[in-house]
């Protein structure tokens, strides 16, 4: 595609509930990451693929926090159980010759829990 | 620990003002900086890149390993240069991302 999709852009839903976000990276780019943004706040790492594995998943916050990527595509991030700290922007971003080339963000789900 | 901190939330300034836009960051080894921009309403996406050396819309960066710092330099503001700004610092497989800067430019 042109650039990285994201699906929803706009989530609401009730604390306790499971929510999946969807991120579509660049055609061809092998890196993917998953970063969250809290109001006010910076941009934090949650996961980085290589492919379809997860060399770097340091920054998921607890085990309600997952994450997939199927085909060197497509990439779900799920969170169970929703608290309302969970309250943020999730970005995702795509890169094909690593770091040092930067980051393709997409325009991020505003997931808000209720 | 690898840190990067932006210490001005907010940078106003008048149009044809000179800005800059601090950064400093801690890390242990050859660091790759970066800094990233988010117009109103638009991804963030890439400004520049500290090895480039390049200059994007009259933005400049030069990373000074003696203080530690990349600060973000533009001789003479513009009003469609208002913004949010983002230093980040690669680490290994990702990007650490400072808090970040808005800067606004007044007419």
């Amino acid at each position: 595609g042109a650039g990285v999709s994201q699906s929803p852009s706009n989530k609401v839903t009730e604390k306790g509930k499971d929510v999946e976000l969807r991120c579509d990276p660049i055609s061809g780019h092998t890196a993917l990451y998953w970063y969250r943004q809290r109001l006010g706040q910076g941009l934090e790492f949650l996961i980085y693929f290589q492919g379809n594995s997860a060399p770097d998943k340091s920054g998921l916050p607890s085990d309600r926090f997952s994450a997939e990527r199927t085909g060197e595509s497509v990439s779900t991030l799920t969170i169970q159980r929703t608290q309302q700290e969970d309250s943020a922007v999730y970005l995702c971003a795509s890169s094909w010759g690593g770091i040092s080339y930067g980051y393709t963000f997409g325009s991020g789900t505003r997931l808000t829990v209720v | 620990a690898q840190r990067v901190t932006q210490p001005e939330k907010l940078l106003s300034v008048f149009k044809g003002a000179p800005v800059e836009l601090k950064c400093n960051y801690s890390y242990s080894g050859s660091p790759e900086l970066f800094w990233y921009v988010q117009y109103s309403r638009q991804r963030l996406q890439l400004l520049l890149r500290h090895i480039s050396r390049e200059s994007i819309k009259g933005f400049t960066a030069d990373l000074n390993k003696g203080e530690t710092s990349f600060h973000l330099k533009k001789p003479f503001a513009q009003e469609e240069d208002s913004a949010m700004y983002y230093c980040a610092l690669s680490n290994t497989d990702k990007l650490i991302f400072g808090t970040g800067t808005r800067l606004q430019v007044f007419p």
